[in-house]
């Protein structure tokens, strides 16, 4: 079945280094990868999500590349801080909004910042 | 004004009950999920309905029995309760049927003794 490898498992970076995560995925028709991050003991909330017909979308420190072409995505947070530390997933669907094409998601990484 | 809400928060019950999470959204939505979250982390979706029809439907063990009387609000019932089902449940929802721009709640800790 379709699947969406996510590396590295756990990330430990200074603060005010950059993060970044990668996503792999098999599916070649996904067109929408959004990324979500969980805090500890709280809900998935989305932080961005980026369309195939678009190479790279920013949002002040966050930004996700795509590239189709090889099949991967990636998060890249820049000037971290101590409330980046959290689980992080990325996620690859077909779908746009009216279909019901399912969501595969990435196993997660867990970003640690380090004072 | 919570967007997403369920209860309990913490679930702690004995093997062989039978018990139940609420969901309810007031975003809107026309579809809303449950979510499986185990030890590990990871996310698996076990349903899907919109506007009250079930359209995702993953291989769960029949015990899980979804009920969504509205739109707006989506059950999870589970009969007898075994000690592989200890995990976090999620409910969330979304606007269309695609798994776009998920709202999550805020989960529900189960834990079987």
């Amino acid at each position: 079945g379709e699947n969406v490898e996510q590396h590295p498992s756990t990330l430990s970076v200074q603060e005010g280094d950059s993060a970044v995560i990668k996503c792999t995925y098999s599916d070649s028709a996904s067109n929408y990868f959004p990324w979500y991050k969980q805090e500890l003991g709280k809900r998935p909330q989305l932080i961005i999500d980026i369309r195939s017909n678009v190479g790279e979308k920013k949002d002040q420190r966050i930004a996700v590349t795509l590239n189709k072409t090889a099949k991967h995505f990636s998060l890249h947070i820049t000037e971290t801080q101590p409330e980046d530390s959290a689980v992080y997933f990325c996620a690859a669907s077909r779908g746009a909004r009216k279909s019901n094409y399912q969501l595969i998601w990435g196993a997660g990484t867990k970003l640690i910042i380090k004072p | 004004d919570t967007a997403v809400s369920q209860t309990p928060k913490y679930l702690v019950t004995q093997m062989g009950n039978d018990k139940s999470i609420k969901c309810e959204q007031n975003l809107g939505h026309d579809t809303m999920y449950w979510y499986k979250q185990d030890s590990k982390k990871f996310l698996k979706i076990m349903f899907s309905y919109n506007n009250k029809e079930l359209i995702i439907n993953e291989t769960v063990p029949n015990r899980f029995s979804p009920k969504s009387p509205d739109k707006a609000h989506l059950n999870l019932h589970i009969n007898s309760l075994e000690l592989g089902d200890s995990a976090v449940y999620f409910c969330a929802s979304s606007r269309g049927t695609g798994q776009e721009k998920l709202f999550f709640g805020s989960g529900t800790q189960l834990s079987v003794l």
